[in-house]
């Protein structure tokens, strides 16, 4: 079975660019999270999907931060305008529903931001 | 507020000992707790849980102890395995099995077995 998959893996941006990052979750898994590691930290949750909606974003910095998932599969998180503070390895992770609280993640996606 | 500690940073042990790593948390309403080992460049991996109705579970070399009153867990590996050195997240969740159900991770503890 496939894993979670993300890209890219490296990103390097200057301060006040735009990034995005891609996920696609293992196949049939309905719920999909993003995750912010910044370094020395555990995950962090910036954003949680059941299926293409959204369950708990409270955590996003809805003033830089988008996320969607489009037909409830594939998922995209961007930045706009990217800030120093930024600079975070971002993991995506997926669940089965009623799996109990097991999530499988991706490789993750390191950003620098300069 | 940090609602999930790992205290120790790190932690060194000799090949065949046992590792013992910690957590503390400070909700009352956790009831569901995890552990992730993540290797370098690699996402984190499910390791081991437990629920809040059990004080134990044990799954090979790896066991996880649970105290509610003393709102602590540590997980046991017997015997430690140069494999094994990796980051280890302690991870807790209100409720099983929910949508809703997310996930409060510690810092981390970085085992290194020495050979």
């Amino acid at each position: 079975e496939a894993g979670v998959a993300q890209s890219p893996r490296y990103k390097i941006i200057e301060k006040r660019q735009s990034v995005a990052f891609w996920c696609n979750p293992i196949s049939g898994h309905a719920t999909l999270y993003w995750y912010q590691q910044i370094l020395g930290q555990g995950p962090k949750l910036l954003i949680q999907f059941q299926n293409n909606g959204v369950v708990d974003d409270s955590q996003l910095p809805k003033d830089r931060f988008s996320a969607e998932r489009l037909k409830g599969v594939d998922s995209t998180l961007k930045i706009q305008p990217a800030k120093l503070e930024d600079s975070a390895v971002y993991l995506c992770a997926s669940s089965p529903t009623g799996w109990g609280n097991e999530q499988f993640f991706g490789p993750g996606t390191r950003l620098t931001v300069l | 507020d940090q609602q999930v500690k790992q205290n120790s940073p790190s932690l060194s042990v000799q090949e065949g000992r046992i590792s013992i790593l910690n957590c503390d948390y400070t909700n009352s309403m956790f009831d569901y707790f995890l552990w992730y080992k993540k290797y370098p460049a690699e996402g984190p991996t499910f390791l081991i849980s437990i629920s809040s109705i059990k004080d134990k579970n044990e799954d090979g070399r790896f066991t996880v102890f649970l105290n509610k009153s003393a709102k602590h867990l540590s997980l046991h590996i017997v015997p430690s395995q140069p494999g094994d050195s990796a980051v280890y997240f302690c991870a807790a969740s209100e409720g099983y099995g929910g949508a809703t159900n997310k996930l409060i991770f510690g810092t981390g503890t970085l085992l290194a077995v020495q050979p």
